[in-house]
């Protein structure tokens, strides 16, 4: 069973590409998480959004409630980006659902 | 600084042998979990606690114990690890549960079972 689902698994840009991350999930939410994991394994989270649209440098997150979707935008990438980015979803009960990572490489 | 932390960093041990994977956190958050990440298979729950003495199961609790007997501290018990048990493990708090709340993680512990 996969309640979340991450496209693409992996991502390859030139320095200066937007890139668009997509997630689907399949179970009722109370939100949804974006996670970044760098090389060195540690986890951050970038965004947590239930409705709408949120911005964090260019970094860009929104959600669809009704169509179940999210995606994470990143606009003039940077090579500092490389990293693998992870959907998560929480629910009411406080369980939380993983998406398996998009890996995203970019070049210089 | 607000952190979490996790010891050890990294265990190798051999099947059967107890062990304790201790976490700690100095935000007093009281929402506290364990995850497991595997490759291919992603990050998945093992255990979590909504406060002291509150645990509930993840998508993945068997073969694994936690207590939380004080706000801080969620430490993960595996009784006689296996070697499926091999991965790499992270903690993680957050302020109330992951409703609504950022999730902090720790720095993970890899674990290899022989």
């Amino acid at each position: 069973k996969n309640e979340v689902e991450q496209s693409p698994q992996n991502l390859t840009a030139q320095e200066g590409e937007f890139i668009t991350i997509n997630c689907s999930y399949s179970v009722g939410i109370s939100a949804l998480h974006w996670l970044q994991q760098h090389p060195g394994g540690g986890i951050v989270s970038l965004f947590m959004l239930s409705s709408g649209k949120k911005k964090h440098g260019r970094l860009i997150a929104t959600i669809n409630i009704q169509e179940k979707h999210s995606s994470l935008h990143i606009t003039a990438s940077h090579p500092r980006d490389s990293a693998v980015y992870i959907c998560a979803v929480g629910n009411t009960g406080n369980q939380f659902y993983f998406g398996t990572g998009t890996s995203l490489t970019v070049i210089p | 600084e607000a952190q979490v932390t996790q010891n050890p960093r990294y265990l190798i041990t051999v099947t059967g042998k107890k062990l304790t994977v201790t976490c700690s956190q100095n935000m007093n958050h009281e929402y506290m979990s364990w995850y497991r990440q595997d490759p291919g298979l992603g990050l998945r729950q093992i255990y979590y606690s909504m406060n002291v003495e509150a645990t509930d199961k993840g998508d993945v609790p068997e073969g694994y114990k936690v207590s939380r007997k004080e706000k801080r501290n969620f430490p993960l018990i595996l009784e006689s690890p296996s070697p499926n048990q091999t991965s790499l493990y992270f903690c993680a708090s957050s302020s109330q549960g992951v409703s609504y709340n950022e999730q902090f993680f720790g720095p993970g512990t890899r674990l290899t079972v022989l």
